[in-house]
């Protein structure tokens, strides 16, 4: 088993809806969690950093951490057609640096105008 | 601001073949670390390297090898190429000395097809 999982998709929405994006991990070290975004042949973008359990908000986007539960989310607002891309999570213990993470292996979404 | 840069970005070798890839920090970054990202899965860390020394590895094997330079750019050499290792290639970079942020700055990646 895998030490982060995340739901394969593809996912399909109409702009305008709001995404849901989840990742569950079964390593209780993780203590950073991020979210990349990658488009088709390009290199991961990272979209937010979350640090321990909580919420976090930047513009459209919106990472929530519930350590007890070891589940994360990304959350879309009004998506737009741009966002259509592959989102990985990715997780880091506290006792390594920034260089060792540990990936999901990815959303697809399409965002239909 | 410079970001990661990378190259070759396409590359075709044949089985047993030895492949260097090169990847430049983004400005200001001294760790480097590599990732191998197999088609619809997720990246997979190989290595990372910070005061030119290899300071962390997944699980790789030894054919799997690299070198920081003075520089702070580094090199990822595959030796006796597997079509297994057909793959993106990342580089990442980030800021020892900022911190366990998590946050890591990646280039495009080298596509390497082993035929």
């Amino acid at each position: 088993q895998k030490e982060v999982e995340q739901d394969p998709g593809p996912l399909s929405v109409p702009e305008g809806a709001i995404v849901s994006l989840n990742c569950t991990y079964s390593n209780s070290a993780f203590q950073y969690f991020m979210w990349y975004r990658q488009y088709s042949r390009k290199g991961p973008e990272l979209l937010m950093y979350t640090y321990s359990s909580g919420n976090k908000e930047d513009g459209r986007f919106t990472a929530q951490v519930d350590k007890s539960s070891k589940y994360i989310s990304l959350f879309i607002r009004d998506s737009q057609p741009s966002d259509s891309a592959t989102y990985l999570c990715a997780m880091t213990p506290l006792d390594t640096n920034a260089g060792k993470s540990t990936f999901g292996d990815g959303t697809t979404l399409t965002v239909k105008p | 601001d410079a970001g990661v840069t990378q190259s070759p970005t396409h590359l075709i070798k044949t089985r047993g073949q030895q492949v260097t890839l090169r990847c430049s920090p983004k400005s200001g970054h001294d760790t480097v670390s590599w990732y191998q990202q197999a088609l619809g899965q997720g990246p997979q860390f190989i290595f990372q390297y910070y005061e030119e020394e290899e300071r962390q590895r997944g699980n790789f094997p030894d054919r799997f090898s690299g070198h920081q330079f003075p520089n702070y750019s580094s090199e990822l050499n595959v030796n006796a190429l597997l079509l297994g290792d057909s793959a993106l290639y990342l580089c990442a970079s980030s800021l020892k000395g900022a911190g366990n942020t998590g946050e890591l700055f990646f280039g495009e990646g080298s596509r390497l097809t082993v035929l």
